[in-house]
């Protein structure tokens, strides 16, 4: 089957540095995505690895291991602005899989 | 440049009725997909566009759902006869051939009574 694990919330303090996790089991693999999606709005684009190690976009960094099966997404120097759900997504021999997201609050 | 647009935003609709969904793809983007989000649930996928074909529509629910892109451009998707369990947030996403990335759109809110 496919499944893709990633906590339900978390909260971090304004300007600290906060680890988003996501564990996948899914057939085949081409990737796996990272987006933003503030309530109500269309989810973003973050980033996108395919092969194993860091990938690091200004505040926000995503590292894979597909040994593993597992992604996380950085994000540093965090602002309020950050506070949203981040969606971890697999591509593999069938569409995109999402998890449920993460509910990222950032406080003061 | 236009992002992917949806409308309506919101429908609120009876069981038994019928709603038509529409999106409109960013200019140029052959592959247009339908995710669907219900409350509490992970984002799903529903079907997959290249330009007027069906690509994939392995994730359609059932016969009540039709997708069409007539023309390869905009899409619509109709729910009839709409049921309680369709209730969600339907989005819309599409992708150039040359990227991996797809761009969503904010999503029409069905609401189904």
């Amino acid at each position: 089957g496919q499944n893709i694990d990633q906590p339900t919330e978390m909260t971090a303090t304004e300007g600290a540095i906060v680890q988003i996790n996501c564990t996948y089991q899914t057939s085949g693999f081409n990737g796996l995505f990272w987006y933003q999606q503030h309530a109500g709005e269309a989810p973003t684009f973050l980033s996108y690895n395919v092969l194993d190690g860091l990938e690091e976009k200004g505040r926000f960094s995503s590292f894979l291991s597909r040994s593993k099966g597992y992604s996380y997404l950085l994000l540093k120097e965090l602002q309020m602005k950050d506070s949203a759900s981040y969606l971890c997504a697999v591509s593999g021999n069938t569409p995109l899989v999402f998890g449920k997201g993460t509910r990222l609050s950032v406080i003061a | 440049e236009a992002g992917v647009t949806q409308f309506p935003s919101h429908s609120v609709i009876e069981k038994g009725q019928t709603v038509t969904l529409r999106c409109d793809p960013i200019s140029g983007h052959d592959n247009l997909y339908w995710y669907r989000r219900v409350m509490g649930k992970e984002i799903k996928f529903l079907l997959h566009f290249v330009k007027e074909s069906k690509q994939d529509e392995s994730g359609m629910p059932n016969n009540r759902f039709l997708a069409e892109r007539t023309g390869g451009t905009y899409s619509t998707l109709k729910v009839q006869p709409a049921e309680l369990e369709d209730s969600g947030v339907y989005f819309c996403a599409s992708r150039a051939s040359v990227s991996y990335e797809q761009y969503f759109g904010p999503g029409t809110r069905l609401t189904v009574t």
